[in-house]
């Protein structure tokens, strides 16, 4: 079946810091890709996304590439801020019918220190 | 817009006693429906799906139900809480952009 893996977390960067959040995924067909932000104490936000390959989503000052033949889809940030921390989840929507069920990482948290 | 309203927002439960916690979703018909639980310091559970009043699909054994009595309302329910049942447990509905979620709900069954 579907399956993300991301990281293992916690990653704890300075202010200004590059950011690169792996996820890799297994899927059957072409599936959707997407990030999700989580801030403290709430629900998750829809950060980017990206529906083929080649597509780059972006959002925030944070980018992801769908590479599908190293089934990637790497979270990157050039410069992250104390604001940016968060716990960050890959996940993707298979190519089938799946009644839109979405495959989540485990997630990985992010602390960002000024 | 589509909203997502999950309430209560915190929940302090003694074992053994029951539970009922509502989402209900706004701007949308007939939405395909999600609970998911995350434990602490975890990721995410896919608990329940609906894809329609009446239609519940369960994805693990467990001390919980859902129900759908409403096009646009997903109950979880339990009629007999358990320690383990302790967690921040979310609404989502799914749509072409993924999922939207609720904010939460928080319990903590002591």
């Amino acid at each position: 079946g579907d399956s993300v893996t991301q990281m293992e977390g916690p990653v704890t960067l300075s202010e200004e810091a590059f950011l690169t959040i792996n996820c890799t995924y297994t899927a059957t067909g072409y599936p959707s890709l997407f990030w999700y932000v989580q801030y403290p104490g709430e629900g998750l936000q829809l950060l980017l996304k990206a529906t083929k390959a080649d597509d780059k989503g972006s959002n925030k000052g944070f980018e992801a590439t769908y590479r599908k033949e190293t089934t990637s889809f790497h979270l990157e940030k050039g410069s992250v801020q104390v604001s940016d921390s968060a716990v960050y989840f890959c996940a993707l929507r298979g190519g089938g019918t799946s009644y839109g069920k979405l495959t989540f990482g485990q997630g990985t948290i992010l602390t960002v220190h000024p | 817009s589509q909203t997502i309203h999950q309430w209560p927002a915190t929940l302090v439960q003694p074992v053994g006693s029951p539970l009922s916690l509502e989402c209900t979703v706004e701007g949308t018909s007939n939405p395909n429906l999600y609970w998911y639980r995350q434990a602490a310091g975890r990721g995410l559970q896919l608990l329940f799906y609906s894809v329609g009043i009446g239609q519940i699909s369960s994805e693990v054994p467990q001390n919980l139900s859902a129900s759908r009595p409403q096009d646009r309302q997903f109950i979880l329910s339990s009629k007999k809480l358990l320690l383990s049942d302790s967690g921040f447990y979310l609404c989502a509905r799914g749509g072409r952009d993924g999922y939207t979620f609720g904010s939460g709900t928080r319990l903590t069954v002591v």
